[in-house]
């Protein structure tokens, strides 16, 4: 079965960087592009941008351009998002979705807690 | 704010049919049939509900149907239960520059 298993939670301080890894296993990796979504804390899922597995080609939200980088490893199936310059705004749950269409993602990781504290 | 307009929320008696609009612009609801809805129980993951307008995965309840209308979108659940008490987001594509834009998510209440 499909399943999406991500990297533990984070605490961070400002300024710092953050690297969220998504591991995929259940169907062929390189087949399906994967977004990434966060949701602040009693806020709403803001997307973050998208990965195609097979090449590593990327697209950002204009708000993380700059700020995120998206990667993947062929080898053992898992993408990975690094944020950096955090900001306490950036204290979110971070989702990996696998994505359907162009918009749309039918399997989402558990989740990844980072929390940017001084 | 959010790029799709939802409201904050919704309520309704069990058996009772609800409906969740999405309403955004000719850029992403209104050009592309590419809008989808997502069920989010708290601490738990999104699930999604319908894509591509109004297709149903595999193994979710056809008292879920999706539709769209111009530049709104909207969710219908008919035969509420009460483990339909969760928050629904929206989501559409909107072109290549920014491809993905969500609702502000509609809190629904299942009397």
């Amino acid at each position: 079965q499909v399943q999406l298993v991500q990297s533990g939670a984070e605490v961070k301080k400002p300024g710092a960087s953050v690297k969220v890894s998504c591991k995929a296993s259940g169907y062929t990796f390189t087949s399906y592009y994967m977004h990434w979504v966060r949701q602040a804390p009693g806020q709403g899922l803001e997307w973050m941008g998208i990965i195609n597995p097979s090449g590593g080609s990327t697209s950002y939200a204009q708000k993380f351009q700059g700020r995120v980088t998206m990667t993947r490893d062929t080898s053992t199936s898992t993408v990975y998002m690094e944020l950096s310059s955090l900001r306490s705004e950036d204290t979110a749950v971070y989702y990996c979705a696998r994505s359907v269409d162009s918009s749309s993602s039918d399997y989402w990781g558990q989740g990844t807690l980072v929390t940017v504290s001084s | 704010q959010s790029a799709l307009t939802q409201p904050a929320s919704v309520s309704g008696s069990p058996g009772q049919s609800i409906t969740i609009s999405c309403t955004g612009t000719s850029s992403d609801v209104g050009s592309y049939n590419l809008v989808s809805w997502y069920q989010q129980h708290p601490g738990k993951a999104p699930k999604l509900m319908i894509y591509e307008g109004s297709k149903r995965p595999s193994g979710v309840s056809n008292r879920f149907s999706g539709s769209k209308s111009g530049n709104t979108a909207s969710l219908t659940i008919s035969g509420l239960q009460a483990e339909d008490e969760a928050d629904y987001y929206c989501c559409s594509y909107a072109g290549s520059s920014t491809p993905v834009v969500f609702g502000g998510g509609t809190k629904l209440t299942v009397l």
